[in-house]
């Protein structure tokens, strides 16, 4: 059974906070993608990555930062939390050129 | 304009009923279509996906694309309430490029 797993399934921080969001996919799969999930806004791409050490900027980087070491393994970082950044973040994995992406099950992220 | 606009419901059916989901976008470079459904409180999964123009059929589910006119369709056939999710479109252009999502369509089917 395939997996992608989310370090934490709820979150609560404060604002200033430095928050990291770990992603674990054990499909052996080159790309890896972090979205935010807001209601009327949809899945928004964060950033993405294509192969360890490798990272692109998706629709909305700003205040995101994100770090692959592995392959597997793929994190998010808030370098200073804001309370705009409260949402649901989900991330994904799938195949190079593939069209099906695997989900997590999502955190949801509270900035208090 | 946005690259794909998908209608965010609520829509609200009777069991039995056929359902109609549709998303239209702009970039005519897209080749790969995709309906993924999301349950409440989970992560997208796939439901179907075609290559350019053209039908799928799965089981209840029929996906059309049509290039032409920029518009791909997901009908739901004697929808169950077990269908009752969020449905959104996703496209993207060939080779290793992520995916454009749809803002997503929130259905329920009612008993």
């Amino acid at each position: 059974d395939v997996k992608v797993t989310q370090s934490s399934r709820y979150l609560v921080k404060r604002t200033g906070e430095k928050v990291f969001l770990e992603c674990v996919q054990d499909m052996d799969h080159e790309n890896m993608f972090w979205y935010r999930q807001d209601p009327g806004l949809g899945l928004r791409l964060i950033y993405f990555s294509y192969d360890v050490k490798m990272k692109e900027k998706g629709d909305i980087p700003e205040g995101y930062s994100v770090s692959r070491e592995k392959k597997e393994r793929f994190s998010l970082i808030l370098e200073s939390a804001s309370t705009n950044q409260t949402s649901m973040y989900l991330c994904a994995s799938s195949a190079h050129s593939g069209n099906e992406q695997y989900f997590g099950p999502g955190t949801r992220l509270t900035v208090t | 304009q946005k690259e794909v606009e998908q209608d965010p419901g609520p829509l609200s059916v009777p069991e039995g009923a056929i359902v109609s989901l549709n998303c239209t976008y702009s970039n005519s470079a897209f080749q790969y279509f995709m309906w993924y459904r999301q349950y409440s409180r989970k992560g997208p999964e796939l439901l179907m996906y075609t290559y350019s123009s053209g039908n799928k059929e799965d089981g209840r589910f029929t996906a059309q694309v049509d290039k032409s006119s920029k518009y791909i369709s997901l009908f739901i056939r004697d929808s169950q309430p077990s269908d009752s999710a969020t449905y959104l479109c996703a496209m993207r252009r060939t080779g290793n490029t992520p995916l454009v999502f749809g803002k997503g369509t929130r259905l329920s089917v009612i008993a």
